[in-house]
């Protein structure tokens, strides 16, 4: 299947810096990926859509200013948490839209646990 | 509001036992439904489902789709410790809704 690499897969940030994570397909041009956060037994909450080339789609409730997201080629998309609280600590997850044959599938990255002190 | 319902939210079983898993839908823009594994990191793909009543199988899971009453199933059998995992079901296009998980616990 395709590969999608996120980097760092672990960051611990002081309280008001800010944490850039990187989302890779390896294998594969995702003109799409989605950026996830997932809190303890939950399950994963869409914060955005990344599309090549232009602006992010923010769900609701997802503050752009803080979620800052780029999708600068159509291998790699980065989310910057910009001011970073405790309460932005959280497993996040990217995941690529491959589509290919009439198939469309997502593939996830292995996500990256943010913590902040 | 797209609406993705599993169930059940967890069940513990024993090795050698067979699980089903639920999930319904209601969606705006459907094209495939995903079945996930998760265990300790992200999800893993499993399944894509995109037509009615075409089972489709990994060893021993299997999962099939019924877009008429817009739900699928996820089934192991034989189950081992192995397939203790949340499993996940995504709905959608290219924006997909998640439910909250199946939690599975395989017992020896």
């Amino acid at each position: 299947g395709a590969v999608v690499s996120q980097h760092p897969s672990r960051v611990i940030c002081k309280s008001g810096t800010s944490v850039k994570i990187e989302c890779r397909s390896l294998d594969f041009q995702a003109t799409t990926m989605f950026w996830y956060r997932q809190f303890p037994k939950q399950s994963l909450m869409l914060m955005a859509t990344s599309n090549e080339g232009s602006k992010a789609t923010y769900e609701q409730g997802v503050e752009k200013d803080k979620f800052l997201i780029n999708h600068a080629s159509l291998t790699l998309s980065t989310l910057t948490v910009t001011s970073a609280h405790p309460e932005d600590s959280s497993f996040y997850i990217c995941s690529a839209h491959h589509a290919g044959e009439g198939r469309v599938e997502q593939y996830f990255g292995p996500g990256t646990r943010l913590t902040v002190t | 509001e797209d609406k993705v319902v599993q169930s059940p939210l967890s069940l513990v079983v024993h090795e050698g036992d067979t699980v089903t898993l639920n999930c319904s839908y209601e969606v705006t823009n459907f094209r495939s439904l995903l079945w996930y594994k998760q265990e300790k990191k992200a999800p893993t793909f499993l399944f894509m489902l995109t037509s009615s009543g075409i089972e489709k199988k990994s060893g021993r899971l299997s999962s099939i789709l019924d877009k008429k009453e817009l739900f699928s199933i996820l089934n192991i059998t034989a189950t081992q410790t192995g397939d203790s995992a949340i499993y996940l079901c995504a709905v959608g296009n290219n924006r997909l809704a998640f439910g909250k998980g199946n939690q599975v616990v395989v017992i020896p």
